[in-house]
């Protein structure tokens, strides 16, 4: 057990759909990371809060937003889903922005589109 | 633009024998490496890190090897064990960015 928690575990909906995918990060952990995983795909990072403020950027598309609250947990938005947005979202976190890349993964939350 | 490759997608390896997972880079600025496991249903974990100013780091069975010269990393795993059946990630980071690189994992199994 990471210690990060991540729901929902699974989610199916259809295309032009809303869904939000919730991260608790570990206690003390202050850097919440979001990283997207598809078919026979690496993991492909999608964005990094560090205690509430967004610190770096990857390929994230612009239907899609994070945000980090005051209790450290954060939330992927995913709007206006298409098939390609089925995957595999994990969220990780670390003590520190930065370091030697150390993360603690969640179990992940398996998005599938209809 | 995958700066982080793993070009095997698979391994095959009989217990007892050495594993040796590889990985090429491309951007020669990445301060530290790391390798991460996962099984599934799991989240990925954190196996074992190496520093750019490193040729070598050695944790138990696991050593990872660094050839900065050809961009190249390498996992090995001596002995190799059923239980080290998982899909293996090379990942890559620089301390002036907080993103890890990714590969696409290379999913090793191990037999009898």
């Amino acid at each position: 057990d990471s210690g990060v928690t991540q729901t929902p575990k699974h989610l199916i909906t259809a295309t032009g759909q809303r869904v939000t995918l919730r991260c608790s990060p570990r206690s003390g952990d202050l850097s919440v990371y979001w990283y997207q995983q598809s078919l026979d795909q690496g993991l492909q990072f999608l964005i990094q809060y560090y205690n509430g403020e967004e610190r770096a950027k990857g390929n994230i598309l612009e239907r899609f937003s994070a945000q980090q609250f005051p209790d450290l947990h954060s939330e992927l938005n995913l709007s206006s889903l298409e098939l390609g947005d089925s995957a595999l979202y994990f969220c990780a976190s670390s003590v520190l922005a930065g370091g030697t890349g150390e993360l603690f993964f969640g179990e992940g939350s398996r998005l599938t589109v209809l | 633009d995958q700066q982080v490759k793993q070009n095997s997608p698979s391994l095959s390896v009989q217990e007892g024998r050495i594993s040796i997972l590889n990985c090429d880079y491309t951007n020669s600025m990445f301060d530290y490496f790391l390798w991460y496991k996962k099984y599934p249903a799991e989240g990925p974990t954190f196996l074992i890190s190496i520093s750019s100013i490193k040729d070598k780091n050695e944790d138990g069975r696991f050593t990872v090897f660094l050839n900065k010269s050809a961009k190249h990393l390498s996992l090995h795993i001596v002995p190799s064990q059923p239980g080290d059946s998982a899909v293996y990630f090379c990942a890559a980071g620089s301390y002036n960015t907080d993103k890890l690189i990714f590969g696409t994992g290379t999913r090793l199994q191990v037999f009898p």
